[in-house]
């Protein structure tokens, strides 16, 4: 069964610097999520992505986030300058039409 | 404001037992409803959709628009259920975001 593939799987990286985090979606999938997790509290939606675009982003979402669909499999994140509150699991999620399929998450730890 | 709230952080149960797991939503349109589970070290993915109405490892869920409730019911907990259970919502939008609860873990004793 096809999968959500996410890399690295943790991150360690030092505050203001640049850290790009990768997702593969299932290939047949059109739309394209990225979701984090701070310790101990919720999964919240961060930015949605169809036909090569931003269709929503949350508040969260800064000019500090940036997303990108280089080539035809890859979906990436980019945190320019990264914050210690920036810390947390970050989820990506792919969909055809109907529910979400996440994959296994990459921990990002801003020290 | 479209919020989930699930108002048990931890539910602890021994197997054989009921287990109900709560969430509650806020949204002012027609939501579709999720649950998802997480078991140790693995990722998020579906256990129920409302709008299926089946019953998935013995779990149930049924939308109450009345009480704006969406509860997670399986008449006899197992070991293997014990997971994080997070219930979503979904805007039914054109990005069609999901808003998760906070989740509540529920562990099954034996």
């Amino acid at each position: 069964e096809p999968e959500v593939t996410q890399t690295p799987s943790h991150q360690v990286t030092q505050m203001g610097q640049e850290v790009i985090l990768r997702c593969v979606p299932i290939s047949n999938h059109l739309y394209f999520y990225w979701y984090r997790q701070i310790l101990g509290q919720k999964v919240e939606f961060l930015v949605s992505f169809y036909n090569n675009e931003i269709s929503e982003k949350s508040e969260i979402f800064d000019d500090q986030f940036s997303v990108e669909r280089p080539d035809g499999s890859n979906f990436t994140l980019k945190i320019r300058s990264t914050k210690l509150e920036d810390s947390a699991m970050y989820f990506c999620a792919s969909s055809g039409f109907s529910e979400q399929y996440f994959g296994p998450g990459t921990r990002l730890t801003v020290t | 404001a479209q919020r989930v709230t699930q108002p048990e952080k931890l539910l602890s149960v021994f197997k054989g037992a009921p287990v109900e797991l709560k969430c509650n939503y806020s949204y002012s349109g027609s939501p579709e409803l999720f649950w998802y589970v997480q078991y140790s070290r693995q990722r998020l993915q579906l256990l129920l959709r409302h709008i299926s109405r089946e019953s998935i490892k013995g779990f149930t869920a049924d939308l109450n628009k009345g009480e704006t409730s969406f509860h997670l019911k399986k008449p006899f907990a197992q070991e293997e259920d014990s997971a994080m259970y997070y219930c979503a919502l979904r805007t039914l939008s054109n990005t069609d975001k999901l808003i998760f609860g906070t989740g509540t873990r529920l562990q099954v004793f034996p």
